[in-house]
């Protein structure tokens, strides 16, 4: 079966300072790769997909930037953290037509 | 954008009812319509998936797809306290966008 592993599981961090989350899938191998954004209580927001190892697609522009530098590793970044990007990140993974299957998450906090 | 919209928003049923859960989407060119369920701080979990119009079902869970009026219901027989959750609706398009909707949260009391 799969599984994602997402680093950290939580977070808190100041208003501009940078970030890196991450994840790793196992499981399956060339998985398409998603990193989702919800905000408390909001809805999931799809921030980018990647078919391929260093292809990388945006959905939505939240100043954030994302790298898949191997077929298992999907890295979400910033340079400088807003308010605004505190929630729960999702890394979500999918084979073929299957489902899209997630990682248990990251908390973060910008403060 | 592709939007997808649920009801009602919450819902709270007696263990035991049957409960109906339903979800709007705007484009008929969606490849197939996902249903999930999310606990608090979880991600979701992947319940049941329907592609054609009809229904489809899978243990206590039933699914209803009608592509001309855009609509999908999902139906859950002898609801149980452990199937009290956030059901999230998604909708697939073949661009690797998939869009989900807000969720209805769903408590069954026992």
């Amino acid at each position: 079966a799969q599984t994602i592993h997402q680093w950290p599981v939580a977070e808190i961090k100041a208003v501009g300072s940078p970030l890196s989350l991450g994840c790793t899938i196992k499981g399956k191998s060339s998985p398409n790769l998603y990193w989702y954004w919800q905000a408390t209580g909001g809805t999931l927001q799809q921030l980018f997909y990647s078919i391929t190892v260093g292809q990388v697609e945006s959905v939505v522009q939240l100043n954030l930037s994302a790298s898949r530098p191997k077929d298992d590793q999907f890295i979400l970044s910033t340079e400088k953290l807003l308010l605004s990007h505190s929630g729960f990140y999702l890394c979500a993974g999918r084979v073929a037509n299957t489902e899209v299957f997630f990682g248990k998450g990251t908390r973060l906090t910008v403060v | 954008q592709e939007k997808v919209q649920q009801s009602p928003e919450s819902l709270i049923v007696p263990e035991g009812a049957m409960v109906s859960l339903n979800c709007s989407f705007s484009d008929s060119a969606s490849q197939s319509i996902w249903w999930y369920q999310q606990h608090p701080g979880k991600g979701p979990k992947a319940l049941i998936s329907i592609f054609s119009n009809g229904n489809k079902k899978e243990g206590r869970l039933t699914v209803y797809l009608n592509r001309a009026s855009l609509h999908v219901s999902l139906h859950i027989k002898d609801s149980q306290p452990s199937d009290s959750a956030v059901y999230l609706c998604a909708a697939y398009y073949g661009n690797e966008k998939i869009t989900f909707g807000a969720g209805t949260k769903l408590t069954i009391k026992p």
